[in-house]
């Protein structure tokens, strides 16, 4: 089955800095790859996806990028901010169900 | 998107007792899912739980620890059998959205068993 590696475990970066989140994937049959913000005590947060028709999409400071043939998939966070605090998690969907990543942990310091 | 609600949002049991977890959406959903999230943890895919068909179990999961029910296309549970302490998790449905694929969750049941 499917399984998803995803790193750094933990990022820590200055307020304004960039962050960058990485992951990869092992089947080949995955064609949809979303992010999830989860905040603490709180639900996951479906933040930006992408489709294997795609290798990149952007939406304001979060963008993503994906190589089918490497299969890997990276989360891009610009200008980050305090509340951009959180565990971020991809995921790869082969067919009909999502396996996600174990989690990175990201603290923007102020 | 859909607005999804569980219950009970948390809970304590005792060891050998059974919960029953409800997930109600407000809208009709075609495919619904159970995950579980051990403290600290990633999300664990339970089962897949489409209305008017058995569930579609992950390996590690069985049908006696973990029934799921799917009456209609707005509702499902999932029950914890005979618990034991390693079940103390966050449980949480999740709902396919409008577009291919993506999910929406739940606030999840957080339970502790004892």
């Amino acid at each position: 089955g499917e399984n998803v590696e995803q790193h750094p475990s933990t990022l820590s970066v200055q307020e304004g800095d960039s962050a960058v989140i990485k992951c990869t994937y092992s089947d080949s049959a995955s064609n949809y790859f979303p992010w999830y913000k989860q905040e603490l005590g709180k639900r996951p947060q479906l933040i930006i996806d992408i489709r294997s028709n795609v290798g990149e999409k952007k939406d304001q400071r979060i963008a993503v990028t994906l190589n089918k043939t490497a299969k890997h998939f990276s989360l891009h966070i610009t200008e980050t901010q305090p509340e951009d605090s959180a565990v971020y998690f991809c995921a790869a969907s082969p067919y009909d169900k999502v396996i996600f990543g174990p989690g990175t942990s990201l603290s923007v310091i102020p | 998107s859909a607005v999804i609600s569980q219950k009970p949002s948390r809970d304590i049991c005792q060891r050998g007792t059974s919960l029953t977890i409800q997930c109600q959406v407000d809208s009709q959903v075609t495919m619904m899912f159970w995950y579980r999230q051990q403290p600290g943890q990633s999300l664990t895919l339970i089962a897949t739980a489409n209305q008017g068909s058995e569930a579609t179990y992950e390996s590690g999961f069985v049908i006696d620890k973990f029934p799921i029910s799917r009456p209609n296309l707005t509702f499902s549970t999932l029950t914890v059998s005979n618990m034991s302490p390693e079940d103390s998790s966050i449980y949480l449905c999740s709902v396919e959205g409008d577009r291919e694929y993506e999910q929406y969750f739940g606030p999840g049941t957080r339970l502790t068993v004892t």
